[in-house]
């Protein structure tokens, strides 16, 4: 069971290329998520879905796409990497979001990334 | 938009030491959760704390959930160097997504 797998784990990307960070979940969750994570920043929302075919915006969503065409995958696309998309982006993936009892989030290790 | 502060945002003891630290917001939430990262890896899930009030304990750790459901702390007992790392809250509003804290960064030193 390996969880949450993210690849790769290191890229730097020049501004204006593009790339697809590949976010993969073995627990048959049906919600997953894309956070970034900036020093002293904690963890902002980039896009969610709660099942295949399914996805919405989070609180940074610009510049970033993502599509969900099975259960197990999430990619990230980044289009036109701007040196403000530096980051480490974390996929997560959990059961439910029950208001009254939040499933926890399973995350991967991340992927860190550079634009320069 | 729900804010989540953390407190306080370093802490740096020696190794038997016990500490506290702090999660508060102006607003209520359904539910809380402490996470603990590690330098290279995604948080990992310590404690969900749902009801106004309760306290759950993870071994040395001890959460505690506001009256109000506005804010949480996590207190550890006898710190030890496996306990350094970054310490996350989330709270779950209304509409069940997680807003994060900027997280706590603790280093116990040997």
């Amino acid at each position: 069971n390996a969880g949450v797998t993210q690849t790769p784990k290191f890229r730097i990307l020049k501004i204006g290329q593009s790339m697809t960070l590949q976010c993969a979940q073995d627990m048959n969750h049906n919600y997953m998520y894309w956070y970034r994570q900036d020093p002293g920043m904690g963890l902002k929302l980039i896009y969610y879905s709660v099942g295949a075919g399914i996805t919405d915006k989070g609180e940074v969503p610009n510049g970033y796409n993502v599509s969900r065409s099975t259960t197990e995958d999430f990619p990230l696309r980044l289009e036109l990497a701007a040196p403000s998309q530096t980051s480490v982006y974390f996929c997560a993936s959990s059961y439910s979001t029950d208001s009254s009892y939040n499933s926890p989030l399973h995350f991967g290790n991340g992927t860190r990334l550079t634009v320069t | 938009t729900q804010l989540l502060e953390q407190s306080p945002q370093f802490l740096s003891i020696q190794e038997g030491e016990n500490l506290t630290v702090y999660c508060n917001s102006s607003s209520v939430f359904s539910s809380l959760q402490w996470y603990r990262q590690e330098p290279g890896e995604g948080p990992v899930l310590l404690v969900t704390v749902v009801t106004g009030g309760e306290v759950k304990k993870l071994k040395r750790l001890t959460f505690q959930f506001g009256d109000a459901r506005k804010d949480s702390s996590l207190h550890i007992t006898a710190a030890q160097p496996g306990d350094t790392g970054l310490y996350l809250c989330a709270g779950a509003g209304a509409n069940s997504k997680l807003t994060f804290g900027k997280g706590i960064t603790l280093s116990v030193r040997p």
